[in-house]
């Protein structure tokens, strides 16, 4: 049972563009909900994080979008950047002071220059 | 500050032979965690450890799987014997106590690519 869905599966934008990368979740126990940015070799890395009691999170070009009702969250990329290249994941968490993450599938946003 | 450290990187091993991972973690994070990456998809959590009890270890697979953290800090993550569906990359994560008021963030090690024949 997949938890957490991720669309799309890969995305292509230009370089100033916006990136836009969508998760739903099943189970109302979730708790937070971060993204992470992964290269290749490399471990996944927190990029942003959102609790539900705020629909909106922003950090530089990086804003989440959260719709509770929905049991939906997505990630915007401002002015996306070639170095933005990378694999983006959603997850979600719950369970206390120590989160055990689902992850989605991933997303392989490519930026051309 | 070092990141969370993993060794080997890369291993390759002929199916049904055994195979060890380690982790030592970022110094001070009380919580430890072992994912499972398969190609094209996200983390599975296979176990996770608070200092050096083992807090769920639901997801991974007993019969050939076994993990251990002596002492709280580093984790070895062991497989014998292996099997050709158990390539995939193994990351190993980290985190502060989140009791103490820290960061719930995991931090990720670049993971041991493991490919068995």
């Amino acid at each position: 049972q997949q938890q957490v869905k991720q669309s799309p599966q890969s995305l292509i934008v230009q370089k100033g563009g916006i990136s836009i990368i969508n998760c739903a979740y099943e189970n109302t126990a979730f708790d937070y909900f971060p993204w992470y940015q992964q290269f290749p070799g490399k471990g996944p890395a927190l990029l942003i994080a959102i609790r539900p009691d705020v629909s909106e999170k922003k950090e530089g070009r990086f804003t989440i979008s959260f719709n509770k009702s929905a049991k939906q969250f997505s990630l915007h990329i401002m002015d996306s950047q070639p170095g933005d290249s990378a694999t983006y994941f959603c997850a979600a968490g719950s369970g206390g002071s120590n989160y055990k993450l689902t992850f989605g599938k991933g997303t392989l946003l490519t930026v051309n220059p | 500050e070092a990141g969370v450290v993993q060794s080997p990187r890369y291993k390759i091993i002929e199916k049904k032979q055994p195979v060890a991972f380690w982790c030592n973690p970022i110094s001070g994070h009380n919580t430890l965690y072992w994912y499972l990456q398969n190609l094209g998809q996200g983390p599975e959590l296979l176990i996770r450890y608070e200092n050096e009890e083992a807090v769920d270890d639901s997801q991974l697979p007993k019969d050939r799987f076994s993990a251990e953290r002596l002492k709280g800090v580093d984790s070895t993550l062991k497989i014998q014997p292996a099997e050709l569906g158990d390539s995939a990359v193994y990351l190993c994560a980290s985190s502060l106590h989140g009791d103490r008021g820290g960061s719930n963030e995991q931090f990720f090690g670049p993971g041991t690519r493991l490919t068995v024949l």
